[in-house]
Formats: structure tokens, C-alpha cells, sequence
């Protein structure tokens, strides 16, 4: 059974600070792998999606990187401001599978 | 442009009650549909997904239904609603099994 895990779960940092997140997932047999953000309250925005023949995906201040045979992608985000606090959901569509499986997401907080 | 339409945004509703929630997409035709839910302190669950009008998967047992009247609406309903179906509930659609995955702003139900 996939299971997607991302740590940390909570980060705080001063605005303009450069940062990770990271997202593993148990079975390495994925079409895809998709990052979203959720603000408090409201529903998902996608990010990037890296198909699974991909390495990386790129999108202004963040780059998403995959890593299938090991499980695992990380999110890069350049330069943080206030702005871009917000929660940042990882998920993957399994092969064997029909929809997304999510990880429980990192919360993330820049201070200005 | 392709866009999702949820309703209503917040929902509080008593034990036993009803439930309707409605979620429409515009811009594409034969979409994939799916309803998903968020509880706190839980990763986002996949209830139902739809692949066509009258085509409805449940991936967890439960106190809910789903229905497609048409292509591009999905319905989740419950005839007597329970404490524990309190959540954020989200619809999200994609073009076809394994791609990219767009949601809608969100329900969030309350049973009291």
C-alpha cells in the first residue's frame, strides 16, 4: 500500500530565506508526482506535476525534483516571502491506482 | 479556460439531516471527477471518482453517496448524516486517470 510522508510538518523562516520541503513515498511504481498549495480554509493549487520519466520541474521561485527509484522529491523554493505561507501538499498517482494518494502536507510560515 | 465550481462554502448541518453538495466543472467535456475529504489532522481521503455519467467508484465504505447526472457534475449526498462526516470536502477533476488533478475551493461541513 502507498503511503506518502512529508517532513517536516511545520517550518518557520525569515523571509527571503531559501528552503526545502521534502515528500517520500513507499512504492516506487508512479505515473506522476504533484505539488499543491492550500491556503487555510480554501481548496488545493497545483503546483508543479512531474511525470515520472522526469527529474525535475521548474515554475518561477520553485523547482520540484524527483527521485523515483529512491521515493522520493523535494520542493525548492527560492527567495521565501510572507506570501508564500501557506500549506504545501505532496501526492502521487500510483500505477496500480486511480487518484491521488496525499501526504499531511508541511505547514509552512514566512515571517517578514 | 477550464475552471471548478463547489457549493455552498461552509455547511452546518444537525444529526440525521440531509446532505447535497455540488460541484461543477466548465471548460472540458468527459472529465475524470473525484470527491475527496479532509479531516484534521488527516491527509486528504479519496471518497468517490467517476470516470462517466452514471459511473461511480467508492474507494471507502461509508455514510455517502456520489452521483453523475451529467458529464460535468458531481453530486455527494447523504441521506442521514453522522458526526463523523464532519470535514472539508473537496471535488477535483483531470482529463483521464494519472494526469494532472485540479480541485475546486472546497465544503466545509459541520454536523452538530
Amino acid at each position: 500500500k502507498q503511503e506518502v510522508t512529508q517532513i517536516p510538518a511545520a517550518l518557520s523562516v525569515p523571509e527571503g530565506e531559501n528552503l526545502v520541503l521534502n515528500c517520500s513515498f513507499t512504492d516506487s511504481a508512479i505515473y506522476n508526482l504533484q505539488w499543491f498549495r492550500q491556503d487555510p480554509g480554501k481548496g488545493l493549487t497545483s503546483l508543479l506535476l512531474i511525470q515520472s520519466s522526469q527529474r525535475e520541474q521548474t515554475s518561477g521561485r520553485l523547482n520540484a525534483s524527483l527521485d523515483k527509484s529512491s521515493g522520493r522529491s523535494t520542493l525548492y523554493i527560492a527567495a521565501s516571502q510572507p506570501g508564500d505561507s501557506a500549506t504545501y501538499l505532496c501526492a502521487v498517482n500510483n500505477q496500480a491506482g486511480t487518484a491521488l494518494i496525499f501526504g499531511k502536507g508541511t505547514t509552512l510560515s514566512v515571517s517578514s | 479556460s477550464q475552471t471548478i465550481h463547489q457549493w455552498p462554502a461552509t455547511l452546518v448541518q444537525p444529526v440525521g439531516s440531509p446532505l447535497s453538495l455540488e460541484c461543477t466543472v466548465e471548460g472540458t467535456s468527459n472529465p475524470n471527477l473525484y470527491w475527496y475529504r479532509q479531516a484534521a489532522g488527516r491527509g486528504l481521503q479519496l471518497l468517490f471518482y467517476s470516470v462517466g455519467i452514471g459511473q461511480i467508484s467508492s474507494e471507502v465504505p461509508q455514510n455517502l453517496s456520489a452521483s453523475r447526472p451529467q458529464d460535468r457534475q458531481f453530486i455527494l449526498s447523504s441521506k442521514k448524516l453522522l458526526l463523523s462526516d464532519s470535514g472539508f470536502y473537496l471535488c477535483a477533476w483531470s482529463v483521464k486517470e494519472n494526469t494532472e488533478a485540479f480541485f475546486g475551493q472546497g465544503t466545509r461541513l459541520t454536523v452538530v
